[in-house]
């Protein structure tokens, strides 16, 4: 059982490419969500999902993009990257809305956009 | 719209002591509160769920409260050790949609 899986787990990007930032999870978990961490700032939502084919916006989600074709997947697209994206990219699951249900993380995706 | 805050930022104590991290929020109207671990480098552990309707949960030698009315979150560590060195992060989920809004975390060192 590996749990919530990040790749890659380092990038460097120049501004204005694109990149994705895979998750994955095996624990066939309903709801998944992407957060970024900065200093200062604490995590904060990008997008989440509560279902395959169900995307919604978080706190902070200019510049990226989502989507969920499957149970299992929850990729995170960075459409010109900019150097205000560079952060900790944490992908996060949880079963269902239960109120008991914890939600898991992944490792995290440390990303720089020079 | 809901916050949360974390006292103290950071936290240094002597190997063997208890201790107390507060989290506070400002709407009483959560689904549940998690605590969460991270290590330097690493992504998030979750250490205590506590659904909006419990008081508290334990697991070890800790021990997480709530008290909704008053916003309060307390995460009790009993005879910490080195291994306890770490930041801890609170979260509130305020629906059930699996979103979590987290405090900016208490940076525990625990001297030998």
């Amino acid at each position: 059982n590996a749990g919530v899986t990040q790749t890659p787990k380092f990038q460097v990007l120049k501004t204005g490419q694109s990149m994705t930032l895979q998750c994955a999870q095996d624990m066939n978990h309903e709801y998944m969500s992407w957060y970024r961490q900065d200093p200062g700032m604490g995590l904060r939502l990008i997008h989440y999902s509560v279902g395959a084919g169900i995307t919604d916006q978080g706190e902070v989600p200019n510049g990226y993009n989502v989507s969920r074709s499957t149970t299992e997947d929850f990729p995170l697209r960075l459409l010109s990257a900019a150097p205000s994206q560079t952060s900790v990219y944490f992908c996060a699951s949880t079963l269902s809305g239960g109120s008991g249900n914890t939600i898991y993380f992944g490792e995290g995706s440390w990303l720089t956009v020079v | 719209k809901q916050e949360v805050t974390q006292i103290p930022a950071a936290l240094s104590v002597p190997e063997g002591e208890n201790l107390v991290l507060n989290c506070s929020f400002t709407d009483s109207a959560i689904y549940n509160l998690q605590w969460f671990r991270q290590d330097p480098g690493k992504g998030l552990t979750s250490l205590l769920l506590i659904q909006s309707s419990q008081r508290e949960q334990t697991s070890g030698r800790l021990n997480a409260s709530l008290d909704k009315s008053s916003g309060r979150s307390t995460l009790y560590i009993a005879a910490s050790q080195p291994g306890d060195s770490a930041t801890y992060l609170c979260a509130v989920r305020t629906s059930n949609t699996g979103k979590l809004i987290f405090g900016q975390g208490t940076t525990l060192q625990v001297k030998p």
